[in-house]
């Protein structure tokens, strides 16, 4: 059974910094592409980040370039984003998902980021 | 990013045929795929590359694409199919997703 599992989200401060970690189980994790996806409260999906099999490919949402990283860990099945400079617009539940390219086709629960004051 | 148009809410009584649309530029010469998000819960696919379904999707939800129009179709609407609605397309180094259609059954 795939499954993904996020954590590390928390309350933050706004200038600070969250690492989100996805841990997968269920699949080949090597041969997928990965992807965040992020969603404000009572907004819709944005897209933030997705990452090829080897880490190598990196596309980022325009919006978040130069503040959030991606990366995977294929010894240890887990997609990462590390995020810095957050904002209160950073908001969200930050899914991770599976991605047979072009399209996700499995989502972890999601793991919530709050940036306040 | 892509951008992709939705609109934001539907309504459609049980047992009926509804359609959901989602307009991007030359989105027919790409693939399309929509999510079901429901309340409180992770977005679920539910069809890909236009017009397949993944495994345990009823066939009562239908995609088509072409031009720059996409479409999902619920037949036989049912009060579980009540969700958000999202389109998605992968664009060059982008992934677009549409803002997303609020689906009543009344």
């Amino acid at each position: 059974e795939v499954q993904l599992v996020e954590s590390g989200g928390g309350l933050v401060r706004p200038g600070g910094s969250l690492t989100l970690s996805c841990a997968a189980t269920g699949f080949s994790f090597s041969n997928y592409w990965m992807t965040w996806v992020r969603q404000a409260p009572r907004q819709g999906l944005e897209w933030v980040a997705n990452i090829d099999q080897d880490g190598n490919i990196k596309y980022y949402a325009d919006s978040l370039r130069g503040r959030f990283t991606i990366s995977r860990d294929n010894a240890k099945n887990s997609l990462y984003l590390q995020m810095n400079g957050l904002r209160a617009g950073d908001t969200a539940i930050y899914y991770c998902a599976r991605t047979p390219h072009p399209h996700f086709d499995f989502w972890g629960q999601g793991a919530l980021v709050t940036v306040s004051s | 990013s892509y951008e992709l148009t939705q609109p934001p809410s539907v309504s459609v009584t049980p047992g009926q045929t509804v359609r959901i649309t989602c307009s991007g530029h030359e989105l027919g010469d790409k693939y399309v795929s929509w999510y079901q998000q429901k309340s409180g819960q992770s977005p679920v696919l539910v069809i890909f590359q236009d017009t397949k379904r993944p495994s345990g999707i009823p066939e009562r939800l239908s995609g088509s694409n072409s031009g720059n129009t996409a479409t999902l179709t619920i037949r036989g609407t049912q009060s579980l199919d009540e969700a958000d609605y999202y389109c998605q397309a992968w664009d060059s180094r982008a992934v677009g997703f549409g803002g997303g259609t609020k689906l009543t059954v009344l």
